[in-house]
């Protein structure tokens, strides 16, 4: 089992581009979520989704941020024309559904994006 | 609010000597706490949860309700703790709110 792969895990993209980052989870898990790392700072959970539903996105940006987790493939985070304040490291983790509520996550590597 | 404090950003003692990585959090139910570490180059990975009272690698982190810490702790630190450390607390939404994180560096 690979674990929880990300990629890319960097990206650089200029203010206005759109930046995609993927995650696909450990195998068997079906429970995504995606935090972000500001420097100096904490993870900040960001959103929490199951195949094909987002079930918590209460810690995502109103606008420009997006999440999906398709049936088949990966789990994208998606940024629309983004700016340098969104220059950070984007983690992504997944559990099955009984690690829920034991609170042990399996993180990927992260993807780092800078928005020049 | 829910809150998580790691007031220390850098701890730095030597090999064998005590290490204390604290670890304040502000809750209103009845908390469970976690200590997650990533190791150089490495993910990171669930070290201890208070709820299951283990000791792992030689650490040990005990909830104190009256002064809401997670402090972790161990007698004897190794140069391979050297490592980045996370105290992290569920919600009633099973969601995990992150401290800040300490950089813990162990001196030969």
């Amino acid at each position: 089992n690979a674990g929880v792969m990300q990629n890319p895990r960097h990206l650089v993209r200029r203010r206005g581009q759109e930046a995609r980052l993927r995650c696909s989870p450990m195998k068997g898990h079906s429970h995504v979520y995606w935090y972000r790392q500001l420097p100096e700072e904490g993870l900040k959970f960001m959103v929490y989704l199951q195949k094909e539903n987002i079930i918590d996105e209460s810690g995502m940006p109103k606008e420009r941020f997006s999440a999906e987790f398709p049936k088949e493939g990966p789990s994208i985070l998606r940024i629309q024309q983004v700016v340098r304040g969104d220059s950070a490291a984007y983690f992504c983790a997944s559990s099955t559904a009984g690690d829920i509520n034991t609170g042990e996550l399996f993180f990927g590597e992260g993807s780092r994006l800078t928005v020049l | 609010a829910q809150r998580v404090t790691q007031p220390e950003k850098l701890l730095s003692v030597f090999k064998g000597a005590p290490v204390e990585l604290k670890c304040n959090y502000s809750y209103s139910g009845s908390p469970e706490l976690f200590w997650y570490v990533q190791y150089s180059r490495q993910r990171l990975q669930l070290l201890l949860r208070h709820i299951s009272r283990e000791s792992i690698k030689g650490f040990t982190a005990d909830l104190n309700k009256g002064e809401t810490s997670f402090h972790l702790k161990k007698p004897f630190a190794q140069e391979e703790d050297s490592a980045m450390y996370y105290c992290a607390l569920m919600d009633s939404n099973y969601q995990l709110i992150w401290g800040a994180g300490t950089k813990l560096i162990i001196k030969p």
